[in-house]
């Protein structure tokens, strides 16, 4: 099955600054790959996804790259802000599996003043 | 994004009751619920997949007679715990899909589940 690696899984930026976070994946058959912010005490929410035949997206002061050959996809958030500290989980979508999403184990972003 | 709205988003209950959680998609038909169960400070593990009108799938380890769940209608996806243990005690959460491969879904608010 689909194994999805994250990292850091924390992250401490202060604000302004910007912060990547890193995934890969080992299923060269998966194609989606979202990324979720998850605020304490609530559900996961979609912030940016990428499909498997685009390498690079962008929403606002936030990007996503996806390296297909490499099998990995990273998070890019520029100017951070404090509501930006949260959870962030990303995860990858494998084909002919019924939708079914393999999170990562998620990263703790801290963005101080 | 489409609404998916979770219910109650906090519940308490004594070991040995039972405790449903209900999952709604407000403004689409979800053909697909999956449900997730979350450990303090770690990842969204998959519980069951379940189509409307069929019997969930589950995952490895995961006990079907204690983790029931019933998605008759294409809004409405229920999660029962039964017989509740301290060791239930968790974050369960609900994401609606309306199916097929690479398809965005939505997550619900999440039910934090305390047995006591």
């Amino acid at each position: 099955g689909e194994n999805v690696e994250q990292h850091p899984s924390t992250l401490s930026v202060q604000e302004g600054d910007s912060a990547v976070i890193k995934c890969t994946y080992s299923d060269s058959a998966s194609n989606y790959f979202p990324w979720y912010k998850q605020e304490l005490g609530k559900g996961p929410q979609l912030i940016i996804d990428i499909r498997s035949n685009v390498g690079e997206k962008k929403d606002q002061r936030i990007a996503v790259t996806l390296n297909k050959t490499a099998k990995h996809f990273s998070l890019h958030i520029t100017e951070t802000q404090p509501e930006d500290s949260a959870v962030y989980f990303c995860a990858a979508h494998s084909t002919g599996t019924a939708s079914k999403l393999t999170f990562g184990t998620g990263t703790r972003l801290q963005v101080t003043l | 994004g489409a609404v998916v709205s979770q219910h109650p988003s906090r519940v308490i209950c004594k070991s040995g009751t039972s405790v449903k959680i209900e999952c709604r998609s407000l403004d689409f038909q979800a053909t697909t619920m999956f449900w997730y169960r979350q450990f303090p400070k770690q990842s969204l593990m998959l519980m069951a997949t379940s189509n409307e009108g069929s019997k969930a799938t589950y995952e490895q380890g995961v006990e079907k007679d204690k983790f029931l769940i019933n998605h008759a209608s294409l809004t409405l996806s229920t999660l029962t715990v039964t017989s509740a243990h301290p060791e239930d005690s968790s974050f369960y959460i609900c994401r609606a899909g309306t199916g097929g491969p690479s398809t965005e879904a939505f997550f619900g608010q999440g039910t934090r589940l305390t047995v006591v």
